[in-house]
């Protein structure tokens, strides 16, 4: 079973910020908080992953609260491209046979025009 | 990000007969690589785990007979679906396992009829 809950679906306005929460309440103190991202009929694509610091990238920023029990994830400027279903996955980092991934249904963005 | 390589993309096959599938990891050495399968409005669900030149550990559920792995180096990993059957018919992706993060090929629409 996954180990995150999410809401199933959020919409936002085209150039405006969209902020997808997750939530993870029991996560242990080697595992990192991973997004990924799945548009229709595609495999999945990496987004963003942090342990507890906030992180940023060319696609996002990743906030993550100081008791690591939630996180949100941050498109500063969605567009219509970033229409997908959004995956929040903690897994300890790393690679092997632990470094699988177990997705939950994960949040459904809209970005409206 | 690297590149993981799935072929085919889409591919239609009859009644019980195999299908071979193929992920190759571009630009990095997978040892570890992941079999998932995804039915229409619903997650991934990994289906095994292939190790390098060691037997695929299956997923609770999963007919290691039917679904057959072979992972010869570090860089390909095949799936056969042996005897397949109307009800195989299912996005399945892969994905090699880098040093921090995941990444996944295209994915292969099987279309059993």
């Amino acid at each position: 079973d996954a180990k995150t809950t999410q809401p199933p679906s959020m919409d936002c306005a085209e150039g405006r910020a969209a902020n997808l929460p997750c939530n993870h309440s029991t996560i242990s103190g080697n595992e990192y908080v991973y997004w990924y991202r799945q548009i229709h009929s595609q495999g999945p694509q990496y987004i963003i992953h942090g342990l507890k610091n906030n992180e940023t990238n060319e696609m996002a920023s990743l906030i993550i609260t100081e008791d690591r029990k939630s996180s949100t994830l941050i498109l500063p400027h969605a567009t219509l491209r970033d229409t997908a279903v959004y995956y929040c996955i903690v897994r300890p980092e790393g690679t092997g046979a632990n470094s699988k991934l177990t997705f939950g249904k994960g949040i459904t963005l809209s970005v409206r025009p | 990000g690297a590149v993981v390589s799935q072929h085919p993309s889409r591919v239609i096959c009859k009644s019980g007969t195999s299908v071979k599938i193929e992920c190759r990891s571009l630009d990095f050495q997978a040892t570890t690589m992941f079999w998932y399968r995804q039915f229409p409005k619903q997650s991934l669900m990994l289906m095994a785990t292939s190790n390098e030149g060691s037997k695929a550990t299956y997923e609770q559920g999963v007919e290691k007979d039917k679904f057959l792995i072979n992972h010869a180096s570090l860089t390909l990993s095949t799936l056969t679906v042996t005897s397949a059957h109307p009800e195989d018919s299912s996005f399945y992706i892969c994905s090699g396992q880098g040093f921090t993060e995941a990444f996944f090929g295209q994915g292969t629409r099987l279309t059993v009829v």
